[in-house]
């Protein structure tokens, strides 16, 4: 089963536009922690966020916002004012206090930021 | 600080060739490197786990003598794949723990080498 979903396969938006990137999580653990990185073109991962299980409040920084809810088990990623530099690759991870040493990656939902 | 370098970059091969990538930890020790590849528009998936001074553990599914990994300091670890094909062809990307900072889990990427096999 997967374990981290990001529905939103491709997503275009235009420039200054708000676009929210989906992530769901599937785990038991009471304890583990969520992720989420940018993947330009040039393919190097750039890391973004990292949330813990026990810690809800949501967090805002610059123009990226994260909203997770565990009631939904969903940790989702808002951009405001969309700019041409977004466009990229999107991952949502997962890391269980089980198997720690081990990130789960979503399938990546690629963004396009048209001018 | 926390900086993970892989190298080559890119790598173009022919076919039956090996190919040795290496990655290091800049800036901290790293008893665990992980390896990953990825596909063209696909996610990352893990392939092994790398731990100093022992065998590695390979995930279900990846050749053990096909992709053979060695981490024999803190601070490097190499993926060699022996007898390439093109089928081998793929985005591979490493990443290490800092052993000092186990809080967050986070693990520290680097750039990821490209490998063509003709």
């Amino acid at each position: 089963a997967q374990k981290v979903t990001q529905a939103q396969t491709e997503i275009s938006v235009v420039e200054k536009e708000d676009v929210t990137l989906d992530c769901v999580y599937e785990t038991r653990d009471t304890t583990y922690y969520l992720f989420w990185y940018k993947q330009p073109p040039s393919g190097e991962l750039v890391f973004l966020i990292r949330r813990n299980s026990f810690d809800e409040q949501n967090e805002i920084s610059g123009r990226y916002s994260w909203n997770f809810q565990k009631s939904t088990s969903s940790f989702n990623f808002t951009i405001t004012a969309s700019q041409v530099v977004d466009s990229a690759v999107y991952f949502c991870a997962l890391s269980e206090s089980t198997s720690y040493d081990k990130v789960i990656f979503g399938p990546g939902t690629s963004l396009s930021v048209i001018p | 600080g926390a900086v993970v370098s892989q190298h080559p970059s890119r790598v173009i091969c022919k076919s039956g060739t090996s190919v040795k990538i290496e990655c290091r930890s800049l800036d901290f020790q790293a008893t665990t490197m992980f390896w990953y590849r990825q596909f063209p528009k696909k996610s990352l998936m893990l392939m092994a786990t790398s731990n100093e001074g022992s065998k590695a553990t390979y995930e279900q599914g990846v050749e053990k003598d096909k992709f053979l990994i060695n981490h024999a300091s803190l601070t490097l670890s190499t993926l060699t794949v022996t007898s390439a094909h093109p089928e081998d062809s793929s985005f591979y990307i490493c990443s290490a723990r800092d052993y000092g900072r186990r809080v967050g889990n986070e693990q520290f990427f680097g750039p990821g080498t490209r490998l063509t096999v003709l």
